[in-house]
């Protein structure tokens, strides 16, 4: 069975600090990783997927196969980051994906 | 391009009743995943359709059943409704692939009274 772990509810760091969002998994192949952002009234949407490799709005994440974890890291919060963090997995099966969410992150970015 | 778009965006039911929920997909996709997010939790996967054919279906009851129609909209149904069915529901549509982009609509609150 899959499963996605976020282990932080609610993570509040102040504007300029460094941000990491943790995300651990677990799954018997090769997953597929995405995180997605709910900002205040708007629907979900893709941040990025670790297949693209990018840095989306100074966001960063790193899959390690090793330790199961797909964290998402930026090395200096803005207040416009502050927003509902979600880690998701597809699995290898056909068809779109079927994304296996964790239970998301509430990102604060205090001034 | 247009969006998903969800109809309707907010709906309170009785326990035993069946309900409707409507989804239009994102022009030129073809796949419509349905999900559930309870108060507080990660959406969870209900199922998907593909080409008008349910191509995977997550840990719920055959009470919860959909189409795919051939404009490639969607209906959730649910017979039966309980009160831990109240819940947002999400429509997300995407092109075949499992590294592809879900994109999603604004959701259904589904009230069980």
């Amino acid at each position: 069975a899959q499963r996605v772990t976020q282990p932080e509810k609610l993570l509040s760091v102040f504007k300029g600090a460094p941000v990491e969002l943790k995300c651990n998994y677990s799954y018997s192949g090769s997953p597929e990783l995405f995180w997605y952002v709910q900002y205040s009234r708007q629907r979900l949407q893709l941040l990025l997927r670790h297949i693209s490799r990018e840095s989306i709005k100074g966001f960063t994440a790193d899959l390690n196969k090793g330790e199961t974890s797909f964290h998402l890291k930026k090395p200096f919060a803005q207040e416009e980051d502050s927003a509902m963090y979600y880690c998701a997995l597809s699995g290898i099966t056909g068809g779109g994906n079927k994304l296996t969410f964790g239970t998301g992150t509430q990102l604060k970015v205090e001034l | 391009e247009t969006g998903v778009t969800q109809s309707p965006t907010h709906l309170i039911k009785t326990r035993g009743q069946q309900v409707t929920l409507r989804c239009s997909s994102q022009s030129g996709h073809n796949t419509v995943s349905w999900y559930q997010q309870a108060l507080g939790q990660g959406p969870q996967f209900i199922f998907q359709y593909y080409r008008e054919e349910e191509n995977g279906r997550g840990n719920f009851p055959p009470r919860f059943s959909g189409l795919q129609f051939p404009n490639y909209s969607s209906e959730l149904n649910v017979n039966a409704l309980e009160l831990d069915d109240s819940a947002l529901y999400l429509c997300a549509s995407s092109l075949t692939g499992v590294d592809t982009e879900a994109f999603f609509g604004q959701g259904t609150r589904l009230t069980v009274v």
